[in-house]
């Protein structure tokens, strides 16, 4: 079963503590790993997507990367608008559906 | 203004009412989608659609339907709508590339069924 989980649930950083989210996932055949924010009561906002393992994406304070198991989000130097929840999204070859992960919701505290 | 757009943002109805949930894009995508979104359970698809000629179902389509009036339009209805509906809903649209196809969300409505 397609299945994506994220670690921790929540996260509270102190301003330019750097840290890393964690996104696990088995899928039958990756088409695509997705990163969105999400802020309390919004839509999800489009980040990052992944294809293949070794790549990398930055954006600012953020990095993504992707292992063929997981991939990370790595903050460095967090500031308090940084404070959201941050989703992850697998796409399957088999279904082309996306599935989501639970969330790692972020706290950064001046 | 925003590229993906929902109405209403905000509903509260009562058991039995049927609802209707709006969303336009001006993207110019032909994948649209219907999500709902619940503390603990994450986001789940609802509905899809790749053109105005395709619907498809999505892992909890019982309860809800969907129409897609134009490339630019896709609506939710809930025909009767059940406590266990309240939820956020969100609309989003899918930009191709190659075999994947990165999804961009609306705003959401947030729906109260009493």
């Amino acid at each position: 079963e397609d299945q994506v989980t994220q670690s921790p649930e929540a996260l509270r950083l102190q301003e330019g503590e750097s840290s890393s989210l964690n996104c696990s996932y088995t899928v039958s055949g990756l088409r695509g790993l997705f990163w969105y924010r999400q802020d309390p009561g919004k839509g999800p906002e489009f980040l990052f997507t992944l294809y293949s393992a070794g790549e990398e994406k930055e954006k600012e304070r953020l990095k993504a990367t992707l292992t063929k198991k997981e991939s990370f989000l790595h903050i460095t130097a967090p500031k308090p608008e940084d404070s959201a929840t941050y989703l992850c999204a697998v796409q399957a070859s088999n279904t082309g559906k996306l599935i989501f992960g639970q969330g790692t919701t972020l706290q950064v505290k001046p | 203004d925003a590229d993906v757009t929902q109405t209403p943002r905000n509903r509260i109805t009562k058991t039995g009412k049927r609802i209707m949930l709006e969303c336009s894009q001006t993207k110019g995508h032909d994948r649209m989608y219907w999500y709902r979104q619940d503390p603990g359970l994450g986001l789940r698809l609802i509905y899809y659609s790749f053109d105005v000629k395709d619907i498809n179902k999505g892992e909890i389509s019982d309860g809800y339907s969907v129409s897609r009036q134009a490339q630019a339009k896709f609506s939710l209805s809930l025909e009767s709508a059940i406590p266990n509906q309240t939820a956020l809903y969100f609309c989003a649209t899918g930009a191709v590339r190659g075999n994947t196809d990165t999804q961009y969300f609306g705003p959401g409505t947030r729906l109260t069924v009493l």
